[in-house]
């Protein structure tokens, strides 16, 4: 079984700088996930899609943030302006359905760096 | 509300000895608990879980963590480390399917 893939692994750009990351679940997931990782601490969740509709974004910074899941697979966030806070892995999964217990899967991360 | 505390942000053991990672808990209901486990530059990996069945759950690569409700704690361990254990772990508090809590995580060093 494929897993979750992710695009870019890797990202430097200056502030104020726009970015777009891509995330492909695992096929059948109607669930998906973006969470962002800063360094030292653990994924907090940006935005939950169930299929193309969001389940909820009330950690996603909407002025800069946004996110898309438009035929209810595969999945972009963006971030425009990016600040230097925003340095982080974004980390994208996907599972059958809500909640940890049900194949939740994680992909390898974008790792953005604003400098 | 639920929250999750890892009590720990580094760990070292030396290979061959006992691993023991904690982690507590707070939640208004009756909690899933999970561990992960992420290597550099790799995604975050399911270790084990707690859904309210047995208190004590084993998963893979030889670990094991006990639900302790009295103590709100479920903290994990593993009887012997091996060098390829080295990583940052992380233990997940979720009530139902829309509230994921992570810890802060604890880095595993192993010492040869």
């Amino acid at each position: 079984e494929a897993g979750v893939a992710q695009s870019p692994r890797y990202k430097i750009i200056e502030k104020r700088q726009s970015v777009a990351f891509w995330c492909n679940p695992i096929s059948g997931h109607a669930t998906l996930y973006w969470y962002q990782q800063i360094l030292g601490q653990g994924p907090k969740l940006l935005i939950q899609f169930q299929n193309n509709g969001v389940v909820d974004d009330s950690q996603l910074p909407k002025d800069r943030f946004s996110a898309e899941r438009l035929k209810g697979v595969d999945s972009t966030l963006k971030i425009q302006p990016a600040k230097l806070e925003d340095s982080a892995v974004y980390l994208c999964a996907s599972s059958t359905s809500g909640g940890l217990s049900y194949g939740y899967t994680f992909g390898s991360g974008t790792r953005l760096t604003v400098v | 509300a639920q929250s999750v505390t890892q009590l720990d942000s580094h760990v070292s053991v030396s290979e061959g000895t006992p691993v023991l990672l904690r982690c507590n808990y707070s939640s208004s209901y009756s909690p899933s608990l999970f561990w992960y486990v992420q290597h550099p530059n790799k995604g975050l990996q399911l270790l084990l879980k707690y859904t309210s069945a047995a208190t004590l759950v084993k998963g893979i690569n030889g670990f094991e963590a006990e639900f302790k409700k009295s103590e709100t704690s479920f903290h994990l361990t593993k009887p012997s480390a091996h060098m390829s254990d080295a990583a940052e772990y992380f233990c997940v508090v979720s009530e139902g399917d829309d509230k994921i809590i992570f810890g802060k995580g604890t880095r595993l060093h192993i010492l040869p």
